[in-house]
């Protein structure tokens, strides 16, 4: 079957380095996409990896391996704009995504 | 990106009434999606759109159908409202830029259903 997972919440700092971890299992894979949501609104578009290693795009750089079904989103230099919850996402055989439940972060001064 | 916009934002009504949630996109993607999320958890697909006269069920249909007349317009219609379809609405499409399928969404309806 197809699966994925992602912790339900995670805290940091302002101005700190946080890792939100997603795992999946899947027969078909066709890359694995991370989106930002904020509370009340719709997801938007972050990253998407479907080779391994790590794709850096300013302050968040998404890494994956596909022989461990894991991904991972690293933030930088959080700021407080950066609460909301991060949706990993995997693309299966199909074309179809089928995501996680996010991960809602929280920010603290 | 993709400039996806969906009406009413905010609904409220009774049990029983029919009810249309509108989606139009503007720029000719192809594919469309309708999604149901709950506050805290993941989208399910309910419907979606390879193109014009095309429509296929997602995981969670509903009891909810929707139609493919037009490109750009893509509406969700709940033949009775029940209280279980109280939720949150994402109308979405895709584009292959930057890359293949990344979805755009729309701003979402909220729905309750008294």
């Amino acid at each position: 079957g197809q699966n994925i997972d992602q912790p339900t919440e995670m805290t940091a700092t302002e101005g700190a380095i946080v890792q939100i971890n997603c795992t999946y299992q899947t027969s078909g894979f066709n890359g694995l996409f991370w989106y930002q949501q904020h509370a009340g609104e719709a997801p938007t578009f972050l990253s998407y990896n479907v080779l391994d290693g790590l794709e850096e795009k300013g302050r968040f750089s998404s890494f994956l391996s596909r022989s461990k079904g894991y991904s991972y989103l690293l933030l930088k230099e959080l700021q407080m704009k950066d609460s909301a919850s991060y949706l990993c996402a995997f693309m299966d055989s199909n074309y179809q995504l089928i995501w996680g439940a996010g991960t809602k972060l929280i920010i603290k001064p | 990106e993709a400039d996806i916009y969906q009406t009413p934002r905010y609904l409220v009504i009774g049990t029983g009434k029919k009810i249309t949630l509108e989606c139009s996109q503007t720029m000719g993607h192809d594919k469309m999606y309708w999604y149901q999320q709950d506050p805290g958890m993941e989208l399910h697909l309910i419907h979606y759109s390879y193109g014009v006269n095309s429509t296929e069920k997602g995981d969670l249909s509903s009891e909810s159908t929707v139609s493919r007349i037009r490109t750009e317009h893509f509406p969700l219609t709940l033949e009775s409202a029940r209280p279980s379809h109280t939720s949150q609405y994402l109308c979405a499409s895709s584009s292959p830029k930057p890359v293949e399928e990344t979805q755009y969404f729309g701003p979402g309806t909220r729905l309750l259903v008294l």
